[in-house]
């Protein structure tokens, strides 16, 4: 069974303050990986997509991934109100499947 | 572009009734998704087209039918519906396998 491990939380954060988002994954062979972001009764958007191992950053948003530890990380700086979501983390599993963890919940307090 | 597009937005069934879930993107994309989402489960894959004229099944087909009518359009269809299909329908397209998936509104549908 491939799957995608997430805390589902809530995760409470302060204003200004760093969110740390974290999922595993069990299929060793992934290769493409993508953190979607989900408001409540909205559906969900991309945020970021990681290929390679190591940091990419695209403003508040770093996505981190290591293939040995089969871990992908998403960290959130300055954490704003409007941050406050579920995030989805997704794993291209082969071909055109992709498998979704079932997301974080992030509060982030005024 | 209006992107993915999905029809109707709510929905509440009789067990044991049909219906059609209508999907429809103008990105010109070549594979479309159809998704479940519960609470606590995240988003379940029930079947995909990987293009024009192809379907396969997902983590959770049973219970469902699609139709690839064409490039544009990706129907989903409950032929008996059961209150285990209560749910949040997402439809989703991407123009390949390594970007990211476009999603459309979402049918909320309710089988009594």
């Amino acid at each position: 069974q491939k799957e995608v491990e997430q805390n589902s939380g809530p995760l409470s954060v302060p204003e200004g303050a760093i969110a740390s988002l974290n999922c595993t994954y069990s299929d060793r062979v992934s290769q493409s990986f993508f953190w979607y972001r989900q408001y409540s009764g909205k559906s969900p958007e991309l945020i970021m997509s990681i290929y390679s191992n190591g940091d990419k950053e695209d403003g508040r948003f770093t996505a981190q991934l290591n293939k040995a530890s089969q871990y992908v990380s998403l960290l959130i700086r300055d954490s704003q109100p409007s941050d406050s979501a579920t995030y989805l983390c997704a794993v291209r599993v082969g071909g055109f499947k992709t498998i979704f963890g079932a997301g974080t919940r992030l509060f982030v307090k005024a | 572009n209006a992107g993915v597009t999905q029809t109707p937005k709510f929905q509440v069934l009789k067990t044991g009734q049909s219906m059609t879930l209508q999907c429809a993107q103008d990105m010109n994309h070549n594979s479309m998704y159809w998704y479940r989402q519960d609470p606590g489960m995240g988003l379940r894959l029930i079947y995909y087209s990987a293009s024009e004229g192809t379907t396969d099944k997902g983590e959770v087909p049973n219970g469902y039918n699609v139709s690839r009518l064409n490039k544009r359009e990706f129907s989903l269809r409950l032929e008996s519906a059961a209150p285990s299909q209560t749910s949040v329908y997402f439809c989703a397209s991407r123009p390949g396998t390594d970007n990211e998936q476009f999603f459309g509104p979402g049918t909320r549908l309710t089988v009594l």
